[in-house]
């Protein structure tokens, strides 16, 4: 079975614009988390989607984004980039055939913002 | 407050040396707590999961422990190798209808030869 795979691996933006990075998931995962890592801070939880809905969401502001496509496939949008939001950004694929809902994380988006 | 701390932040040990790292939260109701493995620009990868009925539980030269009681987990690295070198993350998730996870901020551990 493939991994989840996320594109692209790095990306180099600056102040103000946007960006929209995807994530697809192992096939037959109907869930997909996205997390924000910076250094010293440790993975914050961005939003959850299952079955083209959002069903939580982290505490970020309205510049973060997402959705989820009928294939599973999601992509998360940031608008109007700050420098703070350079981070490695995680998609996780989430099992729901567990009692714990186990999470397969992609390798990450390196997002650097200038 | 739901909160998961790591200890230490980092360590540096000799390859072939044993070492324990630790991990305490708050997190309640609990429902499973997960230890991961990240090397560095690489995504988080599931070392061992453990629900409140397991207090042991190993993968490979990793072995997991859980005192559901004072909500305290080890992680017990034997004879460990150049490639152990990491982030190790405590991941802990909530018994709720949103099966919310909380994250520990990791151990950077360092093995030298």
């Amino acid at each position: 079975k493939a991994g989840v795979t996320q594109t692209p691996r790095y990306l180099i933006k600056t102040r103000g614009q946007q960006v929209t990075l995807s994530c697809s998931p192992i096939s037959g995962h109907r869930s997909v988390s996205w997390y924000q890592q910076t250094p010293g801070q440790g993975l914050q939880f961005l939003f959850e989607y299952f079955s083209e809905t959002q069903r939580n969401k982290g505490n970020f502001p309205g510049r973060f984004s997402g959705r989820q496509f009928s294939n599973s496939r999601s992509e998360m949008n940031v608008s109007t980039l700050e420098l703070g939001d350079s981070a490695l950004y995680l998609c996780a694929s989430v099992s729901s055939g567990s009692s714990y809902n186990e999470q397969f994380f992609g390798p990450g988006t390196r997002l650097t913002v200038l | 407050k739901n909160q998961v701390e790591q200890s230490p932040q980092s360590l540096i040990i000799l390859e072939g040396k044993n070492c324990t790292l630790q991990c305490n939260y708050t997190v309640s109701p609990f429902s499973n707590l997960r230890w991961y493995k990240q090397d560095t620009g690489r995504g988080p990868v599931s070392l061992t999961i453990m629900t409140f009925s397991e207090n042991t539980k190993s993968n490979g030269r990793y072995t997991a422990t859980l005192d559901a009681d004072t909500k305290q987990s080890s992680l017990h690295i034997t004879a460990s190798q150049l490639s152990d070198s990491a982030s190790y993350i405590c991941v802990v998730g909530e018994q709720t209808g949103a099966n919310n996870l909380f994250f520990g901020t990791g151990t950077r551990l360092t093995v030298i030869p």
